[in-house]
């Protein structure tokens, strides 16, 4: 059982222009979320993240917006740049008892100059 | 320069041969996490320890061994009774108690069976 979505594996967005990665989770008691960026053949890298005591947090061109009702969030990058292109991934967490990071599958992200 | 390191970067098995893939840290993380990447599948978490002495099965543990005699390592065997572990295989670690925090990932190990 896939607790956190990613529906979209890829997505392709003119630079300059605004994308949109989102997010579905159904484990209602997460309660830290977190967006990673990876490229082939490394390590995936910490972007931006948020509580879920808020329902917006943004860092320069990444914003990363919280819907706990829909148990969604999504990731805004703008303007969009060829070295955003990319594989990201979300994740949740439990900040109490087990402690652990769940991945998303991930949303291969195109920028096209 | 705190980080994690996995090492090899590229490894390569005969079936049936158990391996040792290693990761180490410096950052004086507790907790520590092996997550394997297979395509389309995303991140998935094989194993996590929060201390010393101590781990707990992820979603896909069977085939895979762990142990964490160090806080700074936490090496994990692919055993001969994984059914399939060719993989990228990603060790990442975090604080543990302290809220809110991100992982850390080192850069993997892909291991082919060959």
């Amino acid at each position: 059982d896939q607790q956190v979505k990613q529906n979209s594996p890829s997505l392709s967005v003119q630079e300059g222009r605004i994308s949109i990665l989102n997010c579905d989770y159904t484990n209602s008691m997460f309660d830290y979320f977190l967006w990673y960026k990876k490229y082939p053949a490394e390590g995936p890298t910490f972007l931006i993240s948020i509580s879920s005591i808020k329902d917006k947090n943004e860092d320069g061109r990444f914003t990363v917006f919280l819907n706990k009702s829909a148990k969604h969030l999504s990731l805004h990058i703008v303007p969009s740049q060829p070295g955003d292109s990319a594989v990201y991934f979300c994740a949740a967490s439990l900040t109490s008892g087990t402690y652990k990071y769940i991945f998303g599958t991930g949303t291969r992200l195109k920028v096209l100059a | 320069d705190g980080g994690i390191t996995q090492s090899p970067k590229y490894l390569f098995r005969k079936e049936g041969q158990n391996v040792t893939l290693s990761c180490e840290q410096n950052l004086n993380h507790d907790a520590m996490y092996w997550y394997r990447q297979d395509p389309g599948q995303g991140l998935r978490l094989i194993y996590y320890s929060q201390i010393v002495n101590d781990f707990q099965k992820g979603d896909i543990a069977e085939g895979y061994s762990v142990s964490r005699e160090k806080k700074e390592s936490f090496p994990l065997t692919v055993t001969s009774a994984q059914k399939n572990p060719t993989a990228f295989y990603l060790c990442a670690s975090s604080t543990f108690g302290q809220g809110h925090v991100e992982a850390f990932f080192g850069q993997g190990t892909r291991l082919t069976v060959v």
